[in-house]
């Protein structure tokens, strides 16, 4: 069983809905959660990051997170055809300098106009 | 503009032989990372390097090789033991213990 499940996709919505993503997670030590979304053929960018349990927006973006379930969550409201990309979960522990980062394997989303 | 740079943006390999891929951070990140992602996958960490002329094993080194000679420099070899190079290649820093920023990827070809 991997560390970190993410459904792969495709997840493929109207333009305007709002688009629900997920990974779970086995291992309790993991203290920040990132997500990142990822175009094709480029580098992953960082959408949010958050340390604590609870929700976190910024704009049309919301990150959850559910240490009980080892569960977190990222909404993005009034998607739009720009918003189609692989969107990755990351999570790590806090230590000194060099953080290692367990990735999940990405969801890719589609919105269509 | 302060980022991260790869290079090349594609590259070819034959058989046997080494090729090094090239990645620069002016942004005065203390920790860079290499990994690899193949279709449908996630990132795997490769090496990563906390401070200039130390560096240490990810999950999957072997076939790959390092140096950090300079703070904002981290190159990556991939020789010719590794078997399967085809995949696309990326390049991060951090501040610390921080949040990863990834440069632009090198896709890396065996022909």
């Amino acid at each position: 069983q991997k560390e970190v499940e993410q459904d792969p996709g495709p997840l493929s919505v109207p333009e305007g809905a709002i688009v629900s993503l997920n990974c779970t997670y086995s291992n309790s030590a993991f203290q920040y959660f990132m997500w990142y979304r990822q175009y094709s053929r480029k580098g992953p960018e960082l959408l949010m990051y958050t340390y604590s349990s609870g929700n976190k927006e910024d704009g049309r973006f919301t990150a959850q997170v559910d240490k009980s379930s080892k569960y977190i969550s990222l909404f993005i409201r009034d998607s739009q055809p720009s918003d189609s990309a692989t969107y990755l979960c990351a999570m790590g522990v806090i230590k000194a300098a060099g953080n290692k980062l367990t990735f999940g394997g990405g969801t890719r989303v589609l919105v269509k106009p | 503009d302060g980022g991260i740079t790869q290079s090349p943006k594609y590259l070819f390999r034959k058989e046997g032989q080494n090729v090094t891929l090239s990645c620069e951070q002016n942004l005065n990140h203390d920790a860079m990372y290499w990994y690899r992602q193949d279709p449908g996958q996630g990132l795997r960490l490769i090496y990563y390097s906390q401070i200039v002329n130390d560096f240490q094993k990810g999950d999957i080194a072997e076939g790959y090789s390092v140096s950090r000679e300079k703070k904002e420099s981290f190159p990556l070899t991939v020789t010719s033991a590794q078997k399967n190079p085809t995949a696309f290649y990326l390049c991060a820093s951090s501040s610390g213990a921080s949040l990863q920023f990834f440069g632009p990827g090198t896709r890396l070809t065996v022909l």
